[in-house]
């Protein structure tokens, strides 16, 4: 079974500096995609970044990007310039990509806190 | 947009109510899900509806009964729950069920409390 872990329980930046959130997975596949959510404590599970695993180029979005090291099976999430908006508890998923693969793994999350 | 909605957005109920839970997406998806989150937790999923029919049934027990109505509209339908069933409940879809790198979008959640 696939496994997704998130060895930092808590992080903190402060401010307009860059921080890095990690995540390891395990899976036999070599088709799959990853997640990264973000759940602000207004609860809602919102999409950050998203990473095919057949894509060597990194995904970006604004401010967030991605290190994907597929043969050590890291996909790490960098935020630069962080604003006080991105505390969250972060989420980084696995899902499959062949088949009726509907399942998202989880990992237990990192709680991000950014001081002013 | 991707907007998924969820009402209401707390509930407090006994043990011996019956209440419903309710999400709506208008954004054509053909996969629905349900996942209940505990604090500090990520998401388990309990059920994963596709085209109106139940898919998956993650062995979640029968006091939970999630309904399908059409497209747009999924429901969980609660009762005799217990106390341990207090959490967030979390609505999320997808364009579709089977492969392809479908995301998930999901809404803001219902916060149960079972008295």
């Amino acid at each position: 079974a696939q496994t997704v872990t998130q060895s930092q329980p808590e992080m903190s930046v402060q401010e307009a500096e860059t921080v890095t959130l990690s995540c390891t997975y395990d899976t036999s596949e070599s088709d799959y995609y990853l997640f990264w959510y973000k759940q602000p404590p207004s609860r809602q599970m919102i999409l950050v970044i998203r990473q095919e695993a057949y894509k060597q180029q990194n995904a970006t979005e604004n401010r967030f990007s991605v290190n994907f090291q597929k043969a050590a099976k890291s996909f790490s999430l960098k935020i630069s310039d962080s604003q006080l908006g991105d505390a969250a508890m972060y989420f980084c998923a696995y899902r499959d990509g062949g088949g009726s693969n509907y399942k998202l793994t989880f990992g237990k999350g990192t709680l991000l806190t950014v001081n002013p | 947009d991707t907007e998924v909605t969820q009402t209401p957005k707390h509930l407090v109920m006994g043990m011996t109510n019956k209440k419903s839970l309710k999400c709506e997406q208008h954004m054509g998806h053909r996969a629905m899900y349900w996942y209940k989150q505990k604090a500090k937790k990520p998401p388990e999923l309990m059920f994963v509806y596709s085209y109106e029919k139940l898919s998956i049934n993650e062995s979640v027990p029968s006091r939970f009964s999630p309904e399908c109505p059409n497209s747009s509209l999924l429901n969980l339908h609660l009762h005799a729950l217990q106390p341990e069933d207090s959490a967030l409940y979390l609505c999320a879809s997808s364009q579709r069920l089977a492969g392809g790198a479908d995301t998930q979008y999901f809404g803001p959640g219902t916060r149960l409390t079972v008295l």
